[in-house]
């Protein structure tokens, strides 16, 4: 069964660092690229970027190129979104995807990680 | 970029009525379009791929068609279960944008 499992929620300060992970899992990791995509609170979806585990491949949305950062570490089967320093306006659930290929839609869905940014 | 837009943002309809969803893009994207679900508290879910294409496992009630840059999709007889937000999503080229969101309710 193919499964993309989440870190779990994390409650931050402005400014601190953040790195959250998706772990794929019943499927080839390294054949399908993974993408980001924000849901702020009340607010719709967001594509922020995918990366392609097997060679890194990476590719971003204009909106978040230079405020986020796509890694992936193909031994354990996981993609990581990370921040530097974090906004309150970071405040959002974020999801990690699958597709097949660099222009497929996603086909499987991680549960999502609840990111909280507040002072 | 190319934009993403739908209509209406809401609708509220009758178990089983029809409904029409529709979404556009500022240029043509051939058929790469794909229809999402989120249900209230949950995780999206594919619903139609390449403009038409029904994902495993979704009720034929749900339909998908055009091309370039007007598409819709159609939910032949609503049902209970079907209350969500649809979205649309263009997969031609980076960024993958989504429309805006439609919000289905009975």
């Amino acid at each position: 069964e193919v499964q993309l499992g989440q870190s779990g929620a994390e409650v931050k300060k402005p400014g601190e660092s953040l790195k959250i992970s998706c772990k794929g899992s019943g499927y080839s990791f390294t054949s399908y690229w993974i993408g980001w995509v924000r849901q702020m609170p009340g607010k719709g979806l967001e594509w922020m970027g995918i990366i392609h585990p097997g060679d890194s491949d990476t590719r971003y949305s204009p909106s978040f190129q230079g405020q986020v950062t796509i890694s992936a570490d193909k031994s354990i089967s996981t993609a990581y979104l990370q921040w530097s320093s974090l906004k309150a306006s970071d405040t959002a659930m974020y999801y990690c995807a699958r597709q097949y290929v660099y222009n497929s839609p996603s086909d499987y869905w991680g549960q999502g990680t609840l990111v909280t940014v507040s002072s | 970029d190319i934009q993403m837009t739908q209509s209406p943002s809401s609708l509220s309809a009758s178990v089983g009525d029809r409904v029409t969803i529709t979404c556009r893009a500022s240029l043509g994207i051939g058929n790469y379009l794909a229809w999402y679900q989120q249900r209230p508290g949950e995780v999206p879910e594919l619903l139609i791929y390449a403009a038409s294409t029904l994902q495993s496992g979704v009720p034929s009630r749900f339909s998908g068609s055009g091309s370039g840059t007007d598409f819709t999709l159609t939910i032949s007889s609503l049902q209970p279960e079907d209350v969500a937000t649809y979205y649309c999503q263009k997969y031609n080229s980076v960024p993958f944008t989504f429309g805006p969101g439609t919000k289905v309710d009975i």
